[in-house]
């Protein structure tokens, strides 16, 4: 199975700031990778797919980039109803994976 | 519009079964496969599964191989999760996905509201 792994785990920023989460896979998935953003109590929805694509309805804020094993999902100018746990997801190969997960708190 | 319903919460004691049913409606059901995913309190997403809506093929997570079967009804446009012998380690949130794409390039667009199964004697 490819392993996801995320960082930081946590962090904790200003509204207005800009926020950059780190995904790497344990071998080279070339573009496949999607970023969720799940806020408490709700279903994960998605935000970028194919590793730069943003999803449409998604605010222009949150961007993606990278290939192979390293991927960033950033939010350019953070706001209050951005908190919550943000995942990455291969798609690569089966069976699908996710990282651990990044949560967001607002200062 | 995409809607993806699915059945209520279960209390389940330790051995039992479970079903979870995520019933579809705003699209081609056929169209469209659903993946199922769970998470456990606290925990992050694991996916399970995943089934094709039109024909029924499913491909599931090694882990849960034996203990869980998929399948759809396309007369009612609900595709059924069932999971047996049933553990404290099954305790958790299951959803389920519509996918869209083929291949390697597809996203979970539209996810059910999930369904709290709780497992405890």
């Amino acid at each position: 199975d490819i392993q996801m792994t995320q960082s930081p785990s946590s962090l904790s920023a200003s509204v207005g700031d800009r926020v950059t989460i780190t995904c790497r896979a344990s071998q080279s998935i070339y573009i496949y990778l999607n970023w969720y953003q799940q806020k408490p109590g709700k279903a994960p929805e998605v935000l970028i797919y194919a590793a730069s694509s943003l999803q449409g309805g998604v605010p222009s804020r949150f961007s993606g980039s990278g290939s192979g094993t390293v991927f960033t999902l950033t939010i350019s100018g953070l706001q209050p109803e951005d908190l919550g746990t943000y995942y990455c997801q291969q798609s690569y190969s089966a069976p699908v994976t996710f990282g651990q997960g990044t949560k967001v708190e607002i200062k | 519009q995409v809607k993806l319903v699915q059945s209520g919460g279960e209390l389940k004691k330790p051995g039992a079964s479970m079903e979870v049913s995520c019933r579809a409606s705003g699209y081609t059901f056929g169209s469209h496969g659903i993946a199922w995913l769970r998470q456990a309190p606290g925990q992050g997403l694991e996916w399970m599964g995943w089934i094709n809506a039109d024909n029924g093929d499913t491909n599931y997570a090694q882990k849960l191989q034996g203990r869980i079967t998929m399948t759809t009804d396309t007369s009612t446009k609900t595709v059924y999760m069932d999971l047996k012998n049933l553990t404290s380690d099954d305790t958790a949130v299951y959803y389920c996905a519509r996918v869209d794409g083929d291949g390697a390039d597809f996203i979970y667009d539209y996810w059910g509201q999930g369904t709290l199964v709780t497992v405890s004697s």
